[in-house]
Parts: structure tokens; sequence; C-alpha cells
């Protein structure tokens, strides 16, 4: 099964600050990766699909980079809501496995 | 609108079976890929099954042989028939609708339910 690791786990910042994200994968998987957002006790919300194309209704300042095994999510200027747990998923292959999370906290 | 809604999580001891429903309404189950996704308490996202339009499925290694992705088309309802328990699936379970199309991203997972917890547990 293609690993994806995130990094970093946990990560502190402000409002207004410039956040970067990355997921590795052990092979390569073309851009089929996904980013997600997760908020506690609530549902993953779809972020990013093909590794850059911005899921419709969700913000500009949300934004993924990346091809072949490297991966990137940026948040370009915190909000007070962007604050929550980030995952990753590849759709290459199955099984269909996501990162093991990065938990955004402010600072 | 495009509503999921889970339900048939419940506490079941090890080795026994439960089965999961997700209720859809706002678009039809049978045409579109569907997505099982669980959450241990206090982990990370674990995807878990798949279901195609076509009726293929795909499942993790850790539920394969054990739980089964299906649908009602009458009912316009999707199912996780699990068996064979294990305190490790022990999770909150989401359903989810994939995007669709014909493009790599159609199994990634759009519209997702409010999930349903299972617990095993003696």
């Amino acid at each position: 099964a293609i690993q994806l690791t995130q990094s970093p786990s946990s990560l502190s910042a402000s409002v207004g600050d410039r956040v970067t994200i990355t997921c590795r994968a052990s092979q390569g998987i073309r851009t089929t990766l996904a980013w997600y957002q997760q908020k506690p006790g609530k549902a993953p919300k779809l972020l990013i699909y093909d590794a850059s194309s911005l899921e419709s209704g969700v913000p500009s300042r949300f934004s993924g980079s990346g091809s072949g095994t490297d991966f990137t999510l940026t948040i370009s200027s915190l909000q007070p809501e962007d604050f929550a747990t980030y995952y990753c998923q590849q759709f290459n292959d199955y099984p269909h496995t996501f990162g093991q999370g990065t938990r955004l906290e402010i600072k | 609108e495009v509503q999921l809604g889970e339900s048939g999580g419940d506490l079941v001891q090890p080795g026994g079976s439960l089965r999961l429903s997700c209720a859809a309404s706002g678009f039809l189950v049978s045409s579109n890929f569907m997505n099982w996704v669980r959450q241990a308490p206090g982990k990370g996202l674990e995807w878990v099954s798949i279901i195609y339009s076509d009726g293929r499925t795909y499942y993790a290694d850790s539920v394969k042989g054990r739980f089964t992705i299906y649908r009602d088309n009458s009912k316009n309802t999707l199912y996780l028939q699990m068996n064979s328990l294990r305190s490790e699936d022990t999770a909150v379970y989401y359903c989810a609708r994939a995007r669709g199309g014909s493009a790599s991203h159609k199994t990634v997972s759009e519209y997702w339910g409010q999930g349903t917890l299972v617990t095993v547990s003696s």
C-alpha cells in the first residue's frame, strides 16, 4: 500500500500567517492527491483535489501543489476558522490511504 | 441538496456483526461512487471501502473478507455489513459520495455524512 507522510504533525501559527503543510508519498502518484480539513466532532471537508484543483466554495487562500511524491497545501493568510486538522489522501491506487494528519493550532 | 445520514452504530462484542446504513437524498446512490471512511477515537482517517456505480467494490486490507459494501437502489441507501468485528474496528464510520465523472478524481469524497459510532468491546 502507498504510504503518505505528512509534516509537520502539528503546527502553531497566528492569524494572518502563511502556512505550508507537506505530504510525501512512498511512491509516485502523479497528481492523484486530495486535501481535507476536519474540525473537532465534524466530518472532513474536501479542499483540494488533483493536487491543485480548488473545490467549489473553498476560499482562494487555500492552494495545493506538487506531483509525483511531494505535495504541499498552503494557506496564504490564516483565518480563525482555519484552525483544524488537515489530511492528505491519495487516489492513485487502492487502498486510498490518508496521511496521519497535521493539527494546526493557534499560537 | 445532497444529504447523507448514517445509522446503525452500536456497542457490539468482539466477533459480532453489525450493519451500517447511509441514507442518501438529493442524488441516486446507484449512479455514484460511494465511500466508507472511518476514524478511531482520537486518531486519523482511514479509508475503508468503495462501491462504483457499475458495482465494483474495493476494500482496505484491514477489513477485506470481513466487511461488505453494497447498496439498495430501491431505498437509495448504502450499507456496510461488518462481520467478525475486532476492537480495532472501533471508530466513527462516515459514508461519503465521491465526485464522480470520468477523470481520476472520480473517487474523491466530496459530500460526507455526520458519521455513526461503532464500539467493539466486551
